[in-house]
């Protein structure tokens, strides 16, 4: 148990479709973070919320809508994505984002666009 | 661009081998070096935060040590088991302010350790 969770865990929709992913964290962290992984590609920075203030958006599409209605919570809605969006997206928390504290990580959800 | 390369991609070792494996890093404005292991199916876990130059910190079997002069880090597993077994990720931040949230991450060395 990493103290975050994400839902789901895998994820197939189409191009046209609308959907959600979940974060949660009961460590009492203060930002919270979302990566994404494409294949053969280190992880990438998407987005950084701190008290849930968005503090970092890393010249991500539109198409990629986060949003944190409290520092336990961080969602990222998806709509109109392309298949090239397919990836892992892994979600993490510090208690500051202006510290040297390391990420604590979920375990991810797996997207597939068709 | 910012860039942190990881030195071999890929190791396959036999049990008891002691490895070690490098991170580079441009090492100007270095600020901090995370090292985190990934087991497949499971998240990121926090190995190291190091900050100064010539520091060296240890858990158990792995150790790790940081030059930020020449802007590159060790990471050495002494014996090596097959739980070992993982990708392990470098990432490294240049400024002061929104230090966590502005990691840039390396591809990772993939290690496979054989019983």
């Amino acid at each position: 148990e990493t103290g975050v969770t994400q839902t789901p865990r895998h994820l197939v929709m189409g191009m046209t479709n609308k959907k959600s992913l979940k974060c949660e964290q009961h460590l009492g962290h203060n930002a919270m973070y979302w990566y994404k992984q494409s294949a053969k590609k280190p992880l990438e920075l998407m987005f950084v919320y701190s008290l849930e203030e968005r503090v970092e958006n890393n010249s991500v599409p539109s198409r990629f809508s986060p949003e944190c209605p409290n520092s336990s919570h961080l969602f990222l809605h998806l709509h109109t994505l392309q298949p090239e969006d397919s990836a892992l997206y892994l979600c993490a928390s510090t208690p500051d984002s202006r510290d040297n504290s390391p990420l604590h990580f979920g375990n991810g959800t797996r997207l597939t666009v068709t | 661009i910012l860039n942190v390369e990881q030195s071999p991609q890929s190791l396959h070792v036999q049990e008891g081998d002691s490895t070690n494996f490098t991170c580079s890093f441009p090492s100007s404005n270095f600020y901090a070096l995370h090292w985190y292991r990934w087991e497949t199916a499971k998240s990121p876990e926090a190995l190291f935060v190091m900050t100064l130059n010539g520091d060296e910190k240890k858990k158990g079997r792995i150790s790790a040590t940081l030059n930020t002069k020449e802007g590159y880090s060790y990471l050495y597993i002494k014996g090596s088991q097959p739980e070992d077994s993982a990708t392990y990720l470098c990432a490294f931040t240049v400024t002061r302010s929104g230090n966590t949230g502005k990691l840039i991450f390396g591809q990772g060395t993939t290690l496979q350790v054989k019983p």
